[in-house]
């Protein structure tokens, strides 16, 4: 069974500082990661994911995030955060089949202080 | 904006009833999913249906039962409402089944509450 760990429930960090954001996987088979972001009230947005073409991935909204397999870690970063960052991101895994029949974290809600 | 929307945005429900939630994907999206969020948690894979077949299952009970149409649109039922049931249930809708670049959009979610 494939598992992701985000570590941090809560992370505060001042408006144009970086922003990092961790996930790690558990996975017997190679994965396919995925970050997303849930504003309140409103459903999820894919950041960006993962499917092995290449280890840096790059989002939307200047975020980006590192596959490294020797640290199962798929980390999600912003080099200056913005007000309108502010809200609950979700890292999360599905098989390699592509299927997107995915398995979420617990999430981790970023606060921006001014 | 997804393509991707939910009905009705907010339910209510007694313990023991039954509902059924909507979801219309974009057109020419031959799959669906649909996660059930619990208040503080991440979503849970319910289904996923492809094509009108159910296409894999998550760790949820038979009371829990969808249907997929031609027109893009499905449905999430839920038989006996327990407490427990109390979720944000979000639908996803893609193009394919597997692989590929394609990705999956997600609706806003309906918002239901059992009491």
């Amino acid at each position: 069974a494939q598992s992701v760990t985000q570590l941090g429930s809560h992370v505060s960090v001042s408006e144009g500082a970086l922003v990092l954001l961790r996930c790690n996987y558990s996975s017997s088979v190679p994965p396919y990661l995925f970050w997303y972001v849930q504003y309140p009230n409103q459903g999820l947005q894919l950041l960006l994911k993962y499917t092995s073409a290449a280890t840096l991935v790059k989002g939307i909204n200047g975020f980006e995030a590192e596959f490294k397999k020797s640290e199962t870690s798929f980390h999600l970063t912003k080099p200056s955060a913005h007000m309108s960052d502010a809200a609950e991101y979700f890292c999360a895994v599905s098989d390699n089949f592509g299927n997107e029949k995915l398995t979420f974290g617990t999430g981790t809600r970023l606060t921006i202080i001014p | 904006e997804t393509g991707v929307t939910q009905s009705p945005t907010h339910l209510i429900k007694t313990r023991g009833q039954q509902v059924t939630l909507r979801c219309s994907s974009q057109s020419g999206h031959n799959t669906v999913s649909w996660y059930q969020q619990a208040l503080g948690q991440g979503p849970q894979f319910i289904f996923q249906y492809y094509r009108e077949e159910e296409n894999g299952r998550g760790n949820f009970p038979p009371r829990f039962s969808g249907l997929q149409f031609p027109n893009y649109s499905s449905e999430l039922n839920v038989n006996a409402l327990e407490l427990d049931d109390s979720a944000l249930y979000l639908c996803a809708s893609r193009l394919d089944a597997g692989g590929g670049t394609d990705t999956q959009y997600f609706g806003p979610g309906t918002r239901l509450t059992v009491l």
